[in-house]
């Protein structure tokens, strides 16, 4: 069983859709967990981070962790085309910086 | 601020090569790791430096080696180079005490 599970995708929404991206861990000593986003042939760029059981919000986008079940998610609300990416999720022991990324979920906003 | 700049931004070696790649890290960042990217297997993380100090390593061969220099910048090294060795190499920084990690565009490495 790998330690972050994500699924690959493709995803196809319509503009103005909410999105729900999903990683499941296996791991309980995770304490720290990421999403990032990734335009085609460019790096990961950080967009939400959080520690805690519930949920973080900012702007369009809102991370929730459930650390009973092992399962984060990222709801991404009025999506636009420019939200067309792959979105990484990555999951990190306390201060090693030594990510587990999931492999990533393809995301295709239709106008 | 300036963001994570890596060098060169596309590479192409041949099988046997070996290559160095280069990562300056966000001004005041020194905390400086490296991940391999490939369609298979996603990102993958090979080492992490403080300091000039490989604090952590991944499950990678031998073959892949780094070094931080004083001022934060750091290099990755692939020895021997196989065709598998083919992805995009990414660094990220991160600021003592902080948890998340910025990264750079990577540089796309292609081995013939």
């Amino acid at each position: 069983q790998k330690e972050v599970e994500q699924d690959p995708g493709p995803l196809s929404v319509p503009e103005g859709a909410i999105v729900s991206l999903n990683c499941t861990y296996s791991n309980s000593a995770f304490q720290y967990f990421m999403w990032y986003r990734q335009y085609s042939r460019k790096g990961p760029e950080l967009l939400m981070y959080t520690y805690s059981s519930g949920n973080k919000e900012d702007g369009r986008f809102t991370a929730q962790v459930d650390k009973s079940s092992k399962y984060i998610s990222l709801f991404i609300r009025d999506s636009q085309p420019s939200d067309s990416a792959t979105y990484l999720c990555a999951i990190d022991t306390s201060g090693t910086y030594k990510y587990i990324f999931g492999t990533g979920t393809r995301l295709k906003v239709l106008a | 601020k300036a963001g994570v700049t890596q060098t060169p931004r596309y590479l192409i070696k041949t099988r046997g090569q070996q290559v160095t790649l280069s990562c300056s890290p966000i001004s005041g960042h020194r905390s400086v790791s490296w991940y391999q990217q490939t369609p298979g297997q996603g990102l993958q993380f090979l080492f992490e430096y403080f300091s000039e100090t490989q604090r952590n390593k991944g499950n990678f061969p031998g073959r892949f080696s780094g070094r931080q220099f004083s001022n934060s910048r750091s290099e990755m090294n692939v020895s021997t180079l196989e065709l598998g060795d083919s992805a995009l190499y990414l660094c990220a920084s991160s600021l003592l005490g902080s948890e998340t990690q910025y990264f750079g565009p990577g540089t796309r490495l292609l081995v013939l």
